[in-house]
């Protein structure tokens, strides 16, 4: 089966450095994936990760350790249009198909 | 471009009602997919088109129909629905269903059924 956990709420000051966690069970694993959805918009693509390590973008950074299962989401000099949910999606290989499974999303809020 | 686009952006329909979502890609994606999204819930799939067959249906009640007329275009007939199928509706495409391919969000249909 299939298990993504990651925190339901964080909260964090403008300008400072937070973290999302997410750790993930699932049998045909082939890439995590990190969207950011604004309150009733689509989900927008911010990172990938199938190899085992840190892939920087700008602001935003994603890890990834297969064997732990675990993933990270690291958001630096955090502005107040990053409060947003965050998904961590694993892409889950069922024959032939790689589908999507989300978490249930970690609702961050940036303080001023 | 990673442009996906869904007409309308809001509905409201009676149980009763036919009406179909529509959505719309031009990146040459082979892959295209239907999630449903309740309010606080992260999406969860629907169907999944493949090379513009269906591939994969989530058990989802016969009232919602998908329906893929080329490779460009993916529509959701809806017919009958119930209350509770009130949710934002979310196309997503990408470049195959196989690999390491990104899914790319249209901005979704909000729908009511009252």
């Amino acid at each position: 089966g299939q298990n993504i956990d990651q925190p339901t709420e964080m909260t964090a000051t403008e300008g400072a450095i937070v973290q999302i966690n997410c750790t993930y069970q699932t049998s045909g694993f082939n890439g995590l994936f990190w969207y950011q959805q604004h309150a009733a918009e689509a989900p927008t693509f911010l990172s990938y990760n199938v190899l085992d390590g840190l892939e920087e973008k700008g602001r935003f950074s994603s890890f990834l350790s297969r064997s732990k299962g675990y993933s990270y989401l690291l958001l630096k000099e955090l502005q107040m249009k990053d409060s947003a949910s965050y998904l961590c999606a694993v892409r889950d290989l069922r024959g032939s198909q790689g589908n999507l499974i989300f978490g249930k999303g970690t609702k961050l809020s940036v303080k001023p | 471009d990673t442009e996906v686009t869904q007409t309308p952006k809001h509905l409201v329909m009676g149980m009763t009602n036919k009406k179909s979502l529509k959505c719309e890609q031009h990146m040459g994606h082979r892959a295209m997919y239907w999630y449903k999204q309740k309010a606080k819930k992260p999406p969860e799939l629907m169907f999944v088109y493949s090379y513009e067959k269906l591939s994969i249906n989530e058990s989802v009640p016969s009232r919602f129909s998908p329906e893929c007329p080329n490779s460009s275009l993916l529509n959701l007939h809806l017919h009958a629905l119930q209350p509770e199928d009130s949710a934002l509706y979310l196309c997503a495409s990408s470049q195959a269903p196989q690999g390491a391919d990104t899914q790319y969000f249209g901005p979704g249909t909000r729908l009511t059924v009252l």
